[in-house]
């Protein structure tokens, strides 16, 4: 069965201070993993699609990356309105079902 | 940036009612999904659709049923609602790319439903 596991549940950062969120998956036939970023009561804001190992993709301070069995979101220099659940998902060939991890909540300490 | 539309953002109703979940998109998508979240808890897929009369089950088992008339509109209604249907509900909805079944999901705000 299609899995994933994010680390850590939640991650508290001063800052300025870099750092990394994990997301480990199975799934058979990878087609797409997703990360998105939740903020408190509202729906995932979509950030980046991988869809190979080696791919990476940037936007602003986070970076994405993917290899065949785990997926990082760096974040550089965070700001306190980076502040926010970020949430990884995976979907396999043939199927519509996004496959959805717990989360990591992060807070960034001004 | 999606545009997707849900109403009402948040509902208190009486346990027995009949409630439904509004979600409009204008991006002209023909795929869209309802998607069900606990609190701190993943999102589970409830229903998609491939496009218009088309409707599929999820695999969270789910008493809400959805429609799809219009290619831009896709409501989920549940005809008695239980204590047990308090949740948040987000609707989403994506492209389809002909070859590429990865293309992205795009969310609407969600919907707070608690029955009382």
């Amino acid at each position: 069965e299609d899995q994933v596991t994010q680390s850590p549940e939640a991650l508290r950062l001063q800052e300025g201070e870099s750092s990394s969120l994990n997301c480990s998956y199975t799934v058979s036939g990878l087609r797409g993993l997703f990360w998105y970023r939740q903020d408190p009561g509202k729906g995932p804001e979509f950030l980046f699609t991988l869809y190979s190992a080696g791919e990476e993709k940037e936007k602003e301070r986070l970076k994405a990356t993917l290899t065949k069995k785990e997926s990082f979101l760096h974040i550089t220099a965070p700001k306190p309105e980076d502040s926010a659940t970020y949430l990884c998902a995976v979907r396999r060939g043939g199927s519509e079902k996004l496959v959805f991890g717990k989360g990591t909540k992060l807070t960034v300490n001004p | 940036e999606a545009d997707i539309y849900q109403t009402p953002r948040y509902l208190v109703i009486g346990t027995g009612k009949k409630i439904t979940l509004e979600c409009s998109q204008t991006m002209g998508h023909d795929k869209m999904y309802w998607y069900q979240q606990d609190p701190g808890m993943e999102l589970h897929l409830i229903h998609y659709s491939y496009g218009v009369n088309s409707t599929e089950k999820g695999d969270l088992s789910s008493e809400s049923t959805v429609s799809r008339i219009r290619t831009e509109h896709f409501p989920l209604t549940l005809e008695s609602a239980r204590p047990s249907h308090t949740s948040q509900y987000l609707c989403a909805s994506s492209a389809h790319i002909w070859g590429i079944s990865g293309n992205t999901i795009y969310f609407g705000e969600g919907s707070w439903l608690t029955v009382v």
